[in-house]
């Protein structure tokens, strides 16, 4: 089992659309949750970051946390063109465990249309 | 502008030769990181360095050196040892506090022929 499962997608979906991008993990040691936006042939953009469970927003974007299960959500609320990319989840522990960095997942594509 | 910048943004080379990517930030961050992305498999770590003059291998180093002896750099020397070279190289990094936001570069696309 991979420690951070994202599904690649692609997700198409209207513009106005609310959209909702998931990864679960499997280490419960993981405290601290980021989501990356990347377009093509860009590095990526730091989105979202939470450190709890629960919920925190920023405008149109909202990111989740359950810790219980394992499950950390982020939602696009009348999603645009504009946000067509692909949505990056990393997570990692409260120590730099061996140092290493971000554990990611793989992205999900969105295509938002007009 | 405080950020990191990578150069170039795109390189060609020939099979057989060495080639070095550049990662330069100014955002007095103390980690720095070097990721390799390829279509489908995320983003793999090859090399962190947490200070100057000391740096970890990643999960996938093989074919791959690094050096540290700034700050503010942290250069990245693909060799003619690593057998599928051609891929997005992303450098990040990131203070040593206890945030763990982490800041990526914009990248280097390079195609090894």
């Amino acid at each position: 089992q991979k420690e951070v499962e994202q599904d690649p997608g692609p997700l198409s979906v209207p513009e106005g659309a609310i959209v909702s991008l998931n990864c679960t993990y499997s280490n419960s040691a993981f405290q601290y949750f980021m989501w990356y936006r990347q377009y093509s042939r860009k590095g990526p953009e730091l989105l979202m970051y939470t450190y709890s469970s629960g919920n925190k927003e920023d405008g149109r974007f909202t990111a989740q946390v359950d810790k219980s299960s394992k499950y950390i959500s982020l939602f696009i609320r009348d999603s645009q063109p504009s946000d067509s990319a692909t949505y990056l989840c990393a997570m990692t522990g409260p120590t730099d465990q061996a140092g290493t960095a971000l554990i990611f997942g793989k992205g999900t594509t969105l295509s938002v249309s007009s | 502008d405080g950020g990191i910048t990578q150069s170039p943004k795109y390189l060609f080379r020939k099979e057989g030769q060495n080639v070095t990517l550049s990662c330069e930030q100014n955002l007095n961050h103390d980690a720095m990181y070097w990721y390799r992305q390829d279509p489908g498999q995320g983003l793999r770590l090859i090399y962190y360095s947490q200070i100057v003059n000391d740096f970890q291998k990643g999960d996938i180093a093989e074919g791959y050196s690094v050096s540290r002896e700034k700050k503010e750099s942290f250069p990245l020397t693909v060799t003619s040892a690593q057998k599928n070279p051609t891929a997005f190289y992303l450098c990040a990094s990131r203070t040593r506090d206890s945030s763990y936001e982490q800041y990526f570069g914009p990248g280097t696309r390079l195609t090894v022929t």
